[in-house]
């Protein structure tokens, strides 16, 4: 398994969807998850952090299952801001450094 | 101003050229980090430092060195520029737990 995985999309809904992206991970050591946004051409920002099962703010919902390595982040009623790149992410093997997944890319459309 | 500053913004430069890469932050964190991003293949890391006598290679160091001149101060060189060095990069910070990086605007950079 490679150490961070996404599906890379593109996810095109209209407005007021409801979108969930998956991620795996292959460290089962990793005690903390996080997902970026990325607009195009610009920094990755801090979107949400996974410490523990899961973690909601507003629209925004992460989900960790441990089990099966993988973590979830789920947007509702979708705006056409929210069109960007979504990065999951976790820290390496080391404990040094975050490992950025690929992105998966959102479309929202009016 | 913004909380970590890269320059140049953008660079054009020839192969075989030296070229430095800056970034200053004003978080007063500890942990800095270089990262590069081409299409499809994401973020990968470079180097970081988790204080001014610390240097680690990342994945792809590779015709990179940095040299973190003080706390604030982080710089990437390519030593003799090539055409697969053509990327945005990306300068970060994070404090002492590592989590929540605080990341540049980025350097495009194209060697032709």
């Amino acid at each position: 398994r490679k150490e961070v995985e996404q599906d890379p999309g593109p996810f095109n809904v209209p407005e007021g969807a409801t979108v969930a992206f998956n991620c795996t991970y292959s460290n089962s050591a990793s005690q903390s998850f996080f997902w970026y946004r990325q607009d195009c051409r610009k920094e990755p920002k801090l979107l949400m952090s996974v410490y523990s099962s899961g973690n909601e703010d507003g629209r925004f919902t992460a989900q960790l299952n441990r089990a099966s390595q993988y973590i979830s982040l789920l947007i509702r009623d979708s705006k056409l801001s929210d069109s960007a790149t979504y990065l999951c992410v976790v820290p390496n093997q080391a404990g040094t450094a975050l490992i950025f997944g690929k992105g998966t890319t959102l479309s929202v459309s009016s | 101003d913004a909380d970590v500053t890269q320059t140049p913004r953008n660079r054009i430069t020839k192969t075989g050229k030296r070229i430095m890469l800056e970034c200053s932050q004003t978080k007063g964190h500890d942990r800095m980090y270089w990262y590069r991003q081409d299409p499809g293949l994401g973020l990968r890391l470079i180097y970081y430092s988790f204080d001014v006598k610390d240097i680690n290679k990342g994945e792809i160091s590779d015709g990179y060195s940095v040299s973190r001149q003080a706390q604030a101060k982080f710089s990437l060189s390519l030593e003799s520029a090539i055409p697969n060095q053509t990327a945005l990069y990306f300068c970060a910070t994070s404090d002492w737990t590592g989590d929540g990086y605080t990341f540049g605007s980025g350097t495009r950079l194209t060697v032709v």
